[in-house]
């Protein structure tokens, strides 16, 4: 296993369009996390699953916000109508549920709104 | 709701020191505490992780400290080389959520 994986990379996209964000977790992990981080700033939550229940999410999840893991594999993070606020960096991590609950990140999506 | 301070915000050492980083957490009621490196750029590489029952673990030339009661966290960098330089970022989970401070930016000075 190469460890958590997102896709794309990077993302231009255009004031008001749609865009969506995959992130492939580590194959044994039933706990999936999505962060947003910005220039300067440590990680903020954004929402959690456990298998593929999204158990928490957080109040900087707008309604333009959704986040899916269908069958509790990989998981999709989507933002309808984008705003200019909402270039970031979107990091998913993954981890186990019981034990060892060390969290691994992958290397991000890098969304620019302009 | 949990605050996660490090200090120094940023930090130049000149090759071969020694160096500790600090982190701070309002709220000692936390699960684990997980040290990473992020390199300008790129996602989180987990260093070290302490469960809330320890008080220390190392890896290689690292070193986590973890004092709960006081709500404080060292990392401590023995020997530093030029490719240490990058971002730490300290972590401290309560129930099922991360919080983060906002990092160390070290450079090393070949």
């Amino acid at each position: 296993d190469t460890g958590v994986s997102q896709d794309p990379r990077h993302k231009i996209t255009k004031r008001g369009q749609n865009v969506t964000f995959r992130c492939d977790p580590i194959s044994e992990h039933n706990r999936l996390y999505w962060y947003r981080q910005t220039l300067g700033q440590g990680p903020e939550f954004l929402t959690y699953f456990q298998n593929e229940a999204q158990l928490e999410k957080s109040r900087l999840l707008s309604d333009r916000f959704s986040a899916e893991r269908p069958k509790g594999s990989f998981s999709t993070l989507e933002i309808q109508r984008t705003e200019q606020g909402d270039s970031a960096m979107y990091l998913c991590a993954s981890s186990f549920y019981r034990g060892n609950t060390e969290a691994f990140f992958g290397q991000g999506t890098r969304l620019t709104v302009v | 709701k949990q605050e996660v301070t490090q200090i120094p915000a940023a930090l130049s050492v000149p090759e071969g020191e020694n160096l500790v980083l600090n982190c701070s957490f309002t709220d000692s009621a936390i699960y684990n505490l997980q040290w990473f490196r992020q390199d300008p750029g790129k996602g989180l590489t987990s260093l070290l992780l302490i469960q809330s029952s320890q008080r220390e673990q190392t890896s290689g030339r690292l070193n986590a400290s973890l004092d709960k009661s006081s709500g404080r966290s060292t990392l401590y960098i023995a020997a530093s080389q030029p490719g240490d330089s990058a971002t730490y970022l300290c972590a401290v989970r309560v129930g099922n959520q991360f919080y983060f401070g906002t990092g160390t930016s070290l450079t090393v000075i070949p």
